[in-house]
């Protein structure tokens, strides 16, 4: 069963707007969640992350949001730019155990 | 600092046949995950070593296994190739006390 969900698996962003891109899980066990980024013929790039004591975590224009009690996080991009046109794929994890995956949302930043 | 490096990037195999695919881990990791990555689909976790032993392994059957070295890095076995064994292979490489794994390249399998 999938425990991590990407329920939109495009979206299309014009240049300088924001991107926001979503993602629920259903295991409450899990504390640490991640991003990453992947373009073709490349594994995925790291990108940020966030512990479950946390609700925000910042690193230049990318922001992570996480909401607990509804079981969801978000990555905003400010401004989007076209080379941040790539999948990304929302990551759970348990301390100690592997990374669960969702299906990933491929974003185009149009110019 | 040297990132993760897979090898081959391309395989193409036949049905029944075995594979051999090989990570050297990032300097400074000593823990390796391998994923299958499917088309259309997000990576899913085979199994993960530490300090040479299997430290947590995913829904994979047993033709699935693999080895790590003393200079951590590693390598991922299948046996009896299917063809739904086709997909995209990606080693990890991790600090044991940090939960960022950084990826390789991955590599390409197909089985025909």
């Amino acid at each position: 069963d999938q425990q991590v969900k990407q329920n939109s698996p495009s979206l299309s962003v014009q240049e300088g707007r924001i991107s926001i891109l979503n993602c629920d899980y259903t295991n409450s066990m899990f504390d640490y969640f991640l991003w990453y980024k992947k373009y073709p013929a490349e594994g995925p790039t790291f990108l940020i992350s966030i512990s479950s004591i946390k609700d925000k975590n910042e690193d230049g224009r990318f922001t992570v949001f996480l909401n607990k009690s509804a079981k969801h996080l978000s990555l905003h991009i400010v401004p989007s730019q076209p080379g941040d046109s790539a999948v990304y794929f929302c990551a759970a994890s348990r301390t100690g155990y592997a990374l669960n995956f969702g299906k990933g949302t491929s974003l185009l930043v149009t110019p | 600092e040297t990132g993760v490096t897979q090898s081959p990037t391309h395989l193409i195999k036949t049905r029944g046949q075995q594979v051999t695919l090989r990570c050297s881990s990032q300097s400074g990791h000593n823990t390796v995950s391998w994923y299958q990555q499917a088309l259309g689909q997000g990576p899913q976790f085979i199994f993960q070593y530490y300090r040479e032993e299997e430290n947590g392994r995913g829904n994979f059957p047993p033709r699935f296994s693999g080895l790590q070295f003393p200079n951590y890095s590693s390598e991922l076995n299948v046996n009896a190739l299917e063809l739904d064994d086709s997909a995209l292979y990606l080693c990890a490489s991790s600090a044991r006390d940090r939960l960022e794994a950084f990826f390789g390249q991955g590599t390409r399998l197909t089985v025909v």
